[in-house]
């Protein structure tokens, strides 16, 4: 069975500041890793994808994200934070290959940027 | 706008009331899938349609809820006889998977209420 972990609720940083968002995955094949952000009364924007290739993903708004297989970690980064980056970070795995691509989420990390 | 969309936003409805909810996926996309979000929790998998076909389903998915994507393109989901458990956020998301795994992408979502 496929699970993510988000070990951290909440993250709090300072504008310009790097931020990390913390995710550990276990599946039972080589996995697919997502990274999606929830603002609040909206649906889940995605984020990045590793599928498979460079550890190292890079995405939307500034964001990138580290596979490490041996930790199996994909922790989420942002080089310089922004006020507006505060939100629900969700990070999400599905089994690869033949899975039917439903998506587990780990619990979600909020996100708060102060100025 | 050619996201994924989802209708009604909101519903508030009584406990043993039958209510239903649609969404329409982006056009070319072939998959479509439902969730259901609680506060504080990440995203959980109810079920999943390819095309027409529905394939998989979630045990969290009681005989109460049925869904269905009659021509492979909108979906509905209904949930009979409402329960106060029944309350959440209920997410469709949408992808193409037909030359690999692509991100989903979700709807608004439908806050459901049963008092």
């Amino acid at each position: 069975a496929q699970s993510v972990a988000q070990p951290e609720d909440q993250v709090n940083v300072a504008e310009g500041n790097p931020l990390t968002v913390k995710c550990t995955y276990s599946v039972s094949g080589n996995p697919y890793l997502f990274w999606y952000v929830q603002y609040p009364n909206r649906g889940l924007q995605f984020l990045l994808k590793y599928i498979t290739g460079d550890n190292l993903v890079k995405g939307s708004y500034g964001f990138e994200a580290e596979f490490n297989k041996s930790q199996t970690s994909f922790h989420l980064k942002k080089p310089s934070a922004l006020v507006s980056d505060s939100a629900l970070y969700f990070c999400a795995v599905r089994d690869s290959p033949d899975s039917w691509g439903k998506l587990q989420f780990g619990a979600g990390t909020q996100v708060v940027v102060t100025p | 706008d050619t996201g994924v969309s989802q209708n009604p936003r909101h519903k508030i409805t009584k406990r043993g009331q039958n209510v239903t909810f649609r969404c329409d996926p982006i056009s070319e996309h072939n998959r479509l899938y439902w969730y259901r979000q609680t506060l504080g929790q990440g995203p959980e998998f109810l079920t999943y349609f390819q095309n027409e076909a529905q394939l998989e389903k979630s045990r969290l998915l009681s005989d109460r809820f049925s869904a269905e994507r009659p021509k492979g393109s909108f979906s509905t989901l209904e949930i009979q006889r409402t329960e106060q458990g029944d309350s959440a956020m209920y997410l469709c998301a949408s992808s193409q998977d037909r030359t690999g795994p692509h991100e989903q992408y979700f709807g608004p979502g439908t806050r459901l209420t049963v008092t």
